[in-house]
C-alpha cells in the first residue's frame, strides 16, 4: 500500500525558492507506471494542479506556474521534489503531495503541508 | 485559460438523490477528459472517490457514481448520508496541453 507524506520548511520569504520532498514509502518510486504529482490549496479555496512526473522522467505543469516550478524524482531515496521560484504571497497554501497508479487517476494523497510565504 | 464549472453549493436531505456537475469552458466533456471526482472533508486531505469518469476505488461507497450528463460530467450520490457532508471537487484532463484542470469544488450540505 503506497503512501505518501511531505516535508519540507514550514515558512519561506518572498522572492525566495520553495522547497518541497514528498517521501513514497510502501513501494518504490520507480518501479512500475506510477505518476507523481503536487497539488496546493490556498486557505479557504480549492485545489489547484501543478504539476506531474512521470517515471520516465517526463513532466507536465501548469501553465500559470511552468516558469517558477520544478518537479523532480529522488530514486535513490524513494523520494520527489517541488522547487517553486520567486515565491510571494500568493503561494501560501497547503501543498499536497498524490500518487497515481494509472495514468487517469490520483488515487493516493500525502496529508499536505503548510507553507507561508511571508517575510 | 481553461475554466472547470461545478455548483459553489448543493443541499440534499439525508437518504436523498443528488447530482453534481463539472462542466468545461472548451465544451463537452467526454471520457478523453478522465473525469475524476475527490470528496474532502474539513482539515483533511481530498479522498479519491471516481476515475474515468466512472471507475470506483476499493473504498467508494456504493452510493457514489459516476457519468456523463449533458455534456458535462456528473457525480450522483444515492441514500445520501449525514457524513457525506463535504467539499467535492472534479478534475479533468486536457489533452492538448497534456494538464488537469480542478473545478471550483461544490459545498454539500446534509440538511
Amino acid at each position: 500500500q503506497v503512501q505518501l507524506q511531505e516535508s519540507g520548511p514550514g515558512l519561506v520569504k518572498p522572492s525566495q525558492t520553495l522547497s518541497l520532498t514528498c517521501t513514497v514509502s510502501g513501494g518504490s518510486i520507480s518501479s512500475g507506471n506510477y505518476y507523481w504529482s503536487w497539488i496546493r490549496q490556498p486557505a479557504g479555496k480549492g485545489l489547484e494542479w501543478i504539476g506531474r512526473i512521470y517515471t520516465s522522467g517526463n513532466t507536465n505543469y501548469n501553465p500559470s506556474l511552468k516558469s517558477r516550478v520544478t518537479i523532480s524524482v529522488v530514486t535513490s531515496k524513494n523520494q520527489f521534489s517541488l522547487r517553486l521560484t520567486s515565491v510571494t504571497a500568493a503561494d501560501t497554501a497547503v501543498y499536497y503531495c498524490a500518487g497515481s497508479s494509472v495514468y487517469s487517476n490520483y488515487d493516493r494523497w500525502g496529508q499536505g503541508t503548510l507553507v507561508t510565504v511571508s517575510s | 485559460q481553461t475554466v472547470v464549472t461545478q455548483e459553489p453549493s448543493l443541499t440534499v436531505s439525508p437518504g436523498g438523490t443528488v447530482t453534481l456537475t463539472c462542466a468545461s469552458s472548451t465544451g463537452a466533456v467526454t471520457s478523453a477528459y478522465y473525469p475524476n471526482w475527490f470528496q474532502q472533508k474539513p482539515g483533511q486531505a481530498p479522498r479519491a472517490l471516481i476515475f474515468d469518469t466512472d471507475n470506483k476505488y476499493s473504498w467508494t461507497p456504493a452510493r457514489f457514481s459516476g457519468s456523463l450528463l449533458g455534456g458535462k460530467a456528473a457525480m450522483t450520490l444515492s441514500g445520501v448520508q449525514p457524513e457525506d457532508e463535504a467539499d467535492y471537487y472534479c478534475l479533468l484532463y486536457y489533452d492538448g496541453g497534456q494538464l488537469w484542470v480542478f473545478g471550483g469544488g461544490t459545498k454539500l450540505t446534509v440538511l
